[in-house]
């Protein structure tokens, strides 16, 4: 498709469980974004991957959060022992990405590109 | 850390005009955003600025001013399909300047 696609749309599951939830970005995108936004919040950010490796995982919340991106484009955000307050919609994001001065990476001054996102509810 | 600030939510009548306000802290600013949410429905862009002044595009005009911390988003001539959530985002170029902090968005009503 053209945009960037989620899946699942919507995940119910129990405390303790494990849940996968799936990013698939606009094709050509080398830049591939996941936040969680909890109602009435904005989106909070959890990773950023460039390519196949993770750039920047510093909102990930713990350990029990985890994703990757192994062939530089479908990423998979894998949630174990979830946890009530796990509860979110978990949205993704691609952009293309340009090379800047000094060979730095940057976001072009546009947008990211979201995804509809994966309501995660943990009961 | 960043901290973005907007207003919650306002109601205003189609036709009118309204402005969102956002203010925010960071150390090294690179860029702010707009972008426009339905309920339900993934964010999507409006616009950006890095230079302080105004950029129009169409209905939607954005305004920063990077000495002041302000940014505000003005909606001309509501319609109906404007209620959404407005979220501001910053850039950070010492966050690695490669991703976005979200304010909690403002939510505009539009009533006929």
């Amino acid at each position: 498709g053209a945009g960037v696609s989620q899946t699942p749309s919507n995940k119910v599951t129990e405390k303790g469980k494990y849940v996968e939830l799936r990013c698939d970005p606009i094709s050509g995108h080398t830049a591939l974004y996941w936040y969680r936004q909890s109602l009435g919040q904005g989106p909070e950010f959890l990773i950023y991957f460039q390519g196949t490796g993770a750039a920047d995982d510093s909102g990930l919340p713990n350990d029990r959060f985890f994703a990757v991106r192994p062939e530089g484009s479908v990423s998979t955000l894998k949630i174990q022992r979830t946890e009530r307050g796990d509860s979110a919609m978990y949205l993704c994001a691609s952009s293309p990405c340009i090379r800047g001065d000094r060979g730095s990476l940057n976001l072009q001054p546009g947008e990211l590109f979201f995804g509809e996102g994966s309501r995660l509810t943990v009961l | 850390g960043q901290n973005i600030d907007q207003p919650t939510e306002m109601t205003a009548t189609e036709g009118a005009i309204v402005q969102i306000n956002c203010t925010y802290q960071t150390s090294g600013f690179n860029g702010l955003f707009w972008y426009q949410q339905h309920a339900g429905e993934a964010p999507t862009f409006l616009s950006y600025n890095v230079l302080d002044g105004l950029e129009e595009k169409g209905r939607f005009s954005s305004f920063l001013s990077r000495s002041k911390g302000y940014s505000y988003l003005l909606l001309k001539e509501l319609q109906m399909k404007d209620s959404a959530s407005y979220l501001c985002a910053v850039r950070d170029h010492l966050y690695g300047n490669n991703r976005l902090a979200f304010g909690k968005g403002n939510q505009v009503v539009v009533i006929p």
